[in-house]
């Protein structure tokens, strides 16, 4: 079966411009997260969907970033406008289903650099 | 916050030798997870045990959980270069949350 899949992979952005990402999760997984993993730390929840429902967006900061998952399938992250502290990588994850027992499948990532 | 902390945050260890990482939490949980992430990729899952299990094995993996005291561990035996990477244990909020939170992890190098 095909993984999560992430793109791009790296993406080079200048302050205060738009970035967005996208993520294709493992066919027939309800469940799909976006987390946020900075250097030599462990990934951070930014949002969970259950289909198309997010669930759990409760460390998103809405000020600057969205998320949408159309049609329960793919999903897209983006960030306006993009600040220095958002350099880090961003990773999608998807489930069969809640995560409390189920594991996780992540993607690659996609590593962001703000200049 | 962090559920979740792994110790030691780095271990070197020559191929062929057993390498332990320790994973302590806070609050109760039904289950605890280890992944493992190489360099410049995602995570991988490797095993979940639940709060009722004490050990459970997984090729030259060997997890243990001690609910009363709060940790974990990951054994990894007979160790091989292709066992680099960082590991991380994941634990869910407490409440029956369905978050999953993530320790630092430990990065493991194991030199040929």
């Amino acid at each position: 079966e095909a993984g999560v899949v992430q793109s791009p992979r790296y993406k080079i952005i200048e302050k205060k411009q738009p970035v967005a990402f996208w993520c294709n999760p493992i066919s027939g997984h309800n469940t799909l997260y976006w987390y946020l993993q900075n250097l030599g730390q462990g990934p951070e929840l930014l949002i969970r969907y259950e289909n198309e429902e997010a669930v759990d967006d409760s460390q998103l900061p809405k000020d600057r970033f969205s998320a949408e998952r159309l049609k329960g399938v793919d999903s897209t992250l983006k960030i306006q406008p993009a600040e220095l502290g958002d350099s880090a990588v961003y990773l999608c994850a998807s489930s069969r289903g809640p995560s409390g027992g189920t594991e996780q499948y992540f993607g690659p990532g996609t590593r962001l650099t703000v200049t | 916050s962090q559920q979740g902390e792994e110790d030691p945050q780095a271990l070197s260890i020559q191929e062929g030798e057993n390498a332990t990482m320790n994973c302590s939490y806070k609050t109760s949980i039904n289950n605890l997870q280890w992944y493992r992430q190489n360099s410049g990729r995602g995570l991988v899952h490797l095993i979940l045990i639940r709060s009722n299990e004490r050990e459970k094995h997984s090729g030259r993996l060997r997890v243990t959980l001690d609910t009363s005291k709060k940790s974990s561990s990951l054994l990894i035996t007979a160790s091989r270069a292709a066992d680099t990477a960082s590991y991380f244990c994941a634990t869910p909020l407490p409440g029956g949350s369905e978050k999953l939170v993530f320790g630092k992890g430990t990065k493991l190098t194991v030199n040929p």
